[in-house]
């Protein structure tokens, strides 16, 4: 297993503006995995982190909008940029463990832009 | 990752088992089955997987179809704690470094 801290855990915004959520994982994970749920609706992934290089963004994803850092191993950084009430979801980080590749998520962020 | 389909929603009774079904139809040779579950106000968490066998494990179990084409995750005894949206998703052998792709899912509903 893997045990993954988040922060914020959650916090009300002004639309406009930006907020970086951190991810911390408690040992050395080559992807790291940023997913957005919407109020209601199921999981979609924003990137994937890899250390080292650029992050790779889902389709409808961009990196202006969400940048990614991934500074070493074991934590990664998903910021929302230029924030507007859709932009109100829980934002998860995950990462994968084994050998089909179980993931482990975070409790997530949930973010709420007025 | 291939495309599965599940019910919106099923309700049990409190400590009777619950058959939670999957098709997966186009599934191929090197998919696995895997099953996550989102309880309320938590992140998703690996259940199970398999490829080919049933599978057991301390949180439920998977029966595959010889075909493979649908599954069925059970949990033994139902209880309160397992009211959840429940994911089946199929994922590749080579695809550890990818992020799985989640459906809607099936909503537990658990009677006490």
């Amino acid at each position: 297993s893997a045990v993954i801290s988040q922060k914020p855990s959650r916090d009300i915004c002004q639309r406009g503006t930006s907020l970086t959520i951190q991810c911390q994982v408690d040992s050395q994970v080559t992807m790291m995995f940023w997913y957005r749920q919407q109020p209601g609706q199921s999981l979609t992934l924003i990137a994937t982190a890899n250390q080292g290089s650029e992050a790779t963004y889902e389709s409808g994803f961009v990196i202006d909008k969400f940048p990614i850092s991934r500074p070493n191993l074991t934590f990664s950084t998903l910021t929302v940029s230029n924030m507007s009430p859709e932009d109100s979801s829980i934002y998860l980080c995950s990462v994968s463990r084994g050998r089909t590749g179980e993931l482990f998520f975070g409790e997530g962020s949930r973010l709420t832009v007025l | 990752d291939a495309k599965t389909t599940q019910p919106n929603s099923m309700e049990s009774n409190e400590e009777e088992p619950v058959h939670l079904p999957c098709n997966h139809s186009t599934i191929s040779g090197t998919d696995y089955i895997h099953w996550y579950r989102q309880l309320p106000s938590q992140g998703p968490e690996y259940v199970i997987h398999g490829l080919t066998s049933n599978v057991n494990n301390r949180m439920a179990s998977l029966a595959i179809a010889e075909d493979r084409k649908s599954s069925t995750l059970i949990l033994h005894r139902a209880t309160l704690r397992d009211a959840a949206v429940y994911y089946c998703i199929l994922r590749d052998t080579g695809g550890g470094a990818d992020g799985l792709t989640f459906g809607k899912g099936t909503h537990l509903i658990i009677q006490p």
